[in-house]
């Protein structure tokens, strides 16, 4: 089974500063289709899990335009260009293209 | 607009099963798959299966094979996650989210939620 690898797993960020979390694959995710479906998700305290990218870049809608998706084959990252009071959360990449999903472990974002 | 509303809190005993509902409403239910998600407290979230709700077909993560079963109801477009032989490592809350697999539709909602807790 595919494994998904997250750094760092506690993320301490200044109000206003960028903020960058790495998502990285055992294998690739390339689909046949040519498509890589890697899914970005944030999860504030007590909420359900809230989908915030799709197949590596695409900003799901209402998502702000300061989360940013990018990456290729096995190396992803999740970019906050100016982390805000209400990015606090863990957030997650998850893999779709192999046919047993599978989540990071996850990374906490907190403000310094 | 999109909803899957799931089933209310549990409280079961080791070796009992239970069974979580997602009723999907806002789209077309058999035109999607719906995914089974848990997160133990504390914990990150972990995959548990897949099920089309076109045809039945499932998918489920080796660790839980043999104790999960999932199922839908076409006419009340309600998705269905059975769990047996409960341990207490499977207390957690159990999500659904809709997944259309290759596609845009990829876990792009999620139910509330439903807590199970396993405890003697």
């Amino acid at each position: 089974d595919v494994v998904m690898t997250q750094s760092p797993l506690s993320l301490p960020v200044t109000l206003g500063q960028p903020a960058s979390i790495s998502c990285r694959s055992s294998q690739s995710l390339v689909y046949s289709d040519g498509n890589t479906y890697l899914n970005w998700f944030q999860q504030r305290p007590g909420q359900s899990p809230r989908r915030l990218i799709y197949k590596v870049s695409n900003r799901d809608s209402g998502v702000p335009d300061r989360f940013s998706g990018s990456g290729s084959g096995t190396d992803f990252t999740l970019k906050i260009s100016r982390v805000e009071a209400e990015d606090v959360g863990v957030y997650y990449c998850m893999q779709g293209t192999h046919w047993v999903r599978a989540f990071g472990q996850g990374t906490k974002l907190e403000i310094k | 607009q999109v909803q899957l509303v799931q089933s209310g809190a549990e409280v079961k005993k080791p070796g009992a099963s239970v069974k979580v509902s997602c009723k999907a409403s806002g789209y077309t239910f058999t035109s999607y798959g719906i995914s089974w998600v848990r997160q133990a407290p504390g914990q990150g979230l972990e995959w548990m299966g897949w099920i089309s709700a076109y045809n039945g077909n499932t998918n489920y993560a080796q660790k839980l094979q043999g104790r999960v079963t999932m199922t839908t109801d076409t006419s009340t477009s309600t998705a269905y996650m059975e769990l047996r032989s409960l341990r207490s490592d499977d207390t957690a809350v159990y999500y659904c989210a809709r997944d259309n697999g290759y596609s845009s539709s990829l876990a792009d909602y999620w139910g509330q939620g439903t807590l199970v807790t396993v405890s003697s």
